[in-house]
């Protein structure tokens, strides 16, 4: 079955030790997204891809950074990571001209201590 | 720009009883509609969309949600919930405009189905 698929399901490092996740898909979309969810709080969009063109979203802090070296996978990478940033990362693609439909992974749990 | 507004953090139900999750929207233009459920430690799944049409859809397993324009609303509502309804639900909505669209979701209502 066409999915999404996010590895690691769960990433525990240390305070400013950094940390990759990885997203890959097989449903030949052209944008990919980069979710954040903290506890009992909405998914807030980090930055996403169109094709190769990246987007960031002002409040997205420069700890964090991606990669989309091909159009089946996409990195999220945080450079030096804080207590702040323990969060489930949710991977999330959209086909080209569609609704706004997003087909999701099923997420990385971070936990930094 | 778009905001969804989910004002039910919480909402618990015993078991069989009938449930609405509250969902208004704000948009300046045309909107897509959608309602995702999250399972404890994974990802967000579609459970229902309005693109056009028929302002009443449903989904596969019992939930039904209906668009209402005029009080910019889209509440989901099942008449009978089983325990493993229990989720998180999140309201989204994005704009009918042409060129790149992105979700914006609401802050989520927690459904908890008691026995």
């Amino acid at each position: 079955d066409a999915m999404v698929i996010q590895n690691p399901r769960y990433q525990v490092t240390q305070f400013g030790k950094p940390v990759t996740l990885s997203c890959s898909q097989t449903l030949n979309h052209n944008v990919m997204y980069w979710y954040q969810q903290k506890s009992s709080q909405a998914p807030k969009l980090l930055f996403h891809y169109y094709d190769k063109d990246f987007n960031n979203e002002a409040d997205t802090p420069d700890n964090f950074q991606s990669r989309r070296p091909n159009t089946s996978f996409c990195f999220l990478d945080i450079r030096s990571p804080g207590l702040g940033d323990a969060a489930m990362y949710l991977c999330a693609t959209s086909g080209q001209g569609g609704t706004g439909e997003l087909f999701f992974g099923e997420g990385s749990r971070l936990t930094v201590l | 720009a778009q905001s969804v507004t989910q004002l039910d953090s919480q909402v618990p139900v015993f078991e069989e009883a009938p449930v609405e999750l509250r969902c208004n929207y704000s948009s300046s233009v045309s909107v897509y509609l959608f309602w995702y459920v999250q399972y404890p430690n994974q990802g967000l799944q579609l459970l229902l969309k309005y693109l056009s049409g028929s302002t009443l859809v449903e989904s596969i397993n019992g939930f039904e949600a209906e668009f209402n324009k005029s009080q910019t609303s889209f509440h989901l509502r099942k008449p009978s919930v089983h325990i493993s309804d229990t989720a998180e639900y999140f309201c989204a909505v994005s704009e009918v405009i042409t060129g790149r669209r992105a979700l914006t979701f609401g802050s989520g209502t927690r459904l908890q189905v008691q026995p």
